[in-house]
């Protein structure tokens, strides 16, 4: 079946733009995550969800990050004006539920780059 | 402050070597351990998790991991390395519903 899939694969904007990221989810799958990876560095949680709602936004960097989730399926993480510190691969994972035994499956994640 | 790391950056091993990817952790009570793997230009792909049970973890692509509680780590291993296990390697911590990562380790495997 379909992995998780994430839109576009990459995005090049300017400082001070405002960019959204798509995630699509693994059907079925109620959590949804998302995580950023900077260059040379490791996986930064960001925000997940179940279902709709977002319990844990705590990874967020700051307010110019928002991130939502509709009908319990696709998210969109949003980034308004972008700084060049923002840039990195933004990944998105979605698993059966929060459980440590449900396995995250990850997506090919979205580089972006902040000129 | 991280509750796993990856003391390694790099790992340079020939085809057919044994291959050792380390991980520590420093998490209070129970750990609850994992490990990824990520091709290039592909996402994360799930190796192996420890929860409870055997310390001696086995998971895909012939890797196994092994829990020691003494020494607070979980390396990664594989008795013998092909050039395909080239790609960088994550170690991560799940606690309050989420994954915490080490900053991973780069493995390359010369023919």
């Amino acid at each position: 079946g379909a992995g998780v899939s994430q839109s576009p694969s990459n995005k090049v904007t300017e400082k001070g733009k405002d960019v959204e990221l798509r995630c699509d989810p693994i059907s079925g799958h109620t959590a949804l995550y998302w995580y950023r990876q900077r260059l040379g560095q490791g996986l930064e949680f960001l925000i997940y969800f179940q279902g709709n709602s977002a319990p844990d936004k705590s990874g967020l960097p700051s307010d110019r990050f928002s991130a939502e989730r509709t009908g319990g399926s696709v998210s969109t993480l949003t980034i308004q004006r972008t700084q060049q510190e923002d840039s990195a691969v933004y990944l998105c994972a979605s698993s059966l539920g929060t459980s440590l035994y449900n396995e995250q499956f990850f997506g090919p994640g979205t580089r972006l780059t902040v000129l | 402050a991280q509750s796993v790391a990856q003391p390694e950056d790099q790992v340079n091993v020939a085809e057919g070597n044994p291959l050792t990817v380390k991980c520590t952790y420093s998490v209070s009570g129970n750990p609850y351990l994992f490990w990824y793997v990520q091709y290039p230009n592909r996402g994360l792909q799930f190796l192996l998790k420890y929860i409870t049970g055997d310390n001696l973890v086995k998971g895909s692509y012939g890797f196994e991991a092994e829990f020691n509680k003494s020494q607070t780590s979980f390396h990664l291993k594989k008795p013998s390395a092909l050039v395909s296990d080239s790609a960088l390697y994550f170690c991560a911590d799940y606690n309050d519903y989420k994954l915490s990562f080490g900053a991973g380790t780069t493995v390359t495997v010369r023919a």
